[in-house]
């Protein structure tokens, strides 16, 4: 089975980093798509960044220079650094697993950036 | 980027009704659209993808059709399990963007 379990949101300041992590089990990280996505309070769904199975690594322009995907096959667990963090980025981020669809996803984890 | 634009926003419908979600793409996305159902507090949930193509355990009044650029979601027989939110997503090219969703409300 599948399972995706997201951590490390929390309140930060504006300017502030924090680490996402998203420990997998059921299948292997390194040899999938994954996507990170979000969703502010009471808004839509948006989405965030993708690294292939290549390492390859694709990011939306609202996060592209201040956000990096990453894994790390020992622990099979996704990471999003996100850095210089904004109050627009405030959201539950979500890890999926993903080809051109999302087809499993974690429960999410809720950054919020306020000061 | 392609965008995505669905409608309605927000729809009132009786259990047992028969309701059409539609969604448009700003270019050809081919058949590279995927339907998400998302409930308060939970993660999305894929429906459909590839346009037509029904998830493992979907019920089989969902179904969705569509080419190109416009595409549709349709419920038969609306459950009371049905009440949720609706998104659309291409995944044609990179960003993969969402629709802004379609809250289907009890009337």
């Amino acid at each position: 089975e599948v399972l995706l379990v997201e951590s490390g949101g929390g309140l930060v300041q504006p300017g502030g980093s924090l680490r996402l992590s998203c420990a997998a089990s059921g299948f292997t990280v390194s040899n999938n798509y994954m996507t990170w996505v979000r969703q502010a309070p009471g808004k839509g769904l948006e989405w965030v960044s993708l690294i292939y199975n290549s390492g390859s690594t694709h990011y939306a322009d609202s996060v592209k220079g201040r956000f990096t995907i990453s894994r790390e096959s020992s622990t099979n667990t996704l990471f999003l650094q996100l850095n210089s963090l904004r109050a627009e980025d405030t959201a539950v981020y979500y890890c999926a697993t993903s080809k051109r669809f999302l087809d499993n996803w974690g429960q999410g984890t809720l950054v919020t950036v306020s000061s | 980027d392609i965008q995505m634009t669905q409608s309605p926003s927000s729809l009132s419908a009786s259990v047992g009704d028969r309701v059409t979600i539609t969604c448009r793409a700003s270019q050809s996305i081919t058949t590279y659209l995927n339907w998400y159902q998302q409930k308060p507090g939970k993660a999305p949930k894929l429906l459909i993808s590839v346009a037509s193509n029904l998830q493992s355990g979907v019920p089989s009044r969902f179904s969705g059709s569509g080419s190109g650029t416009d595409f549709t979601l349709t419920i038969t027989s609306l459950q009371p399990e049905d009440f949720a939110t609706y998104y659309c997503q291409q995944g044609y090219s990179i960003p993969y963007i969402f629709g802004q969703g379609t809250k289907l409300e009890i009337k």
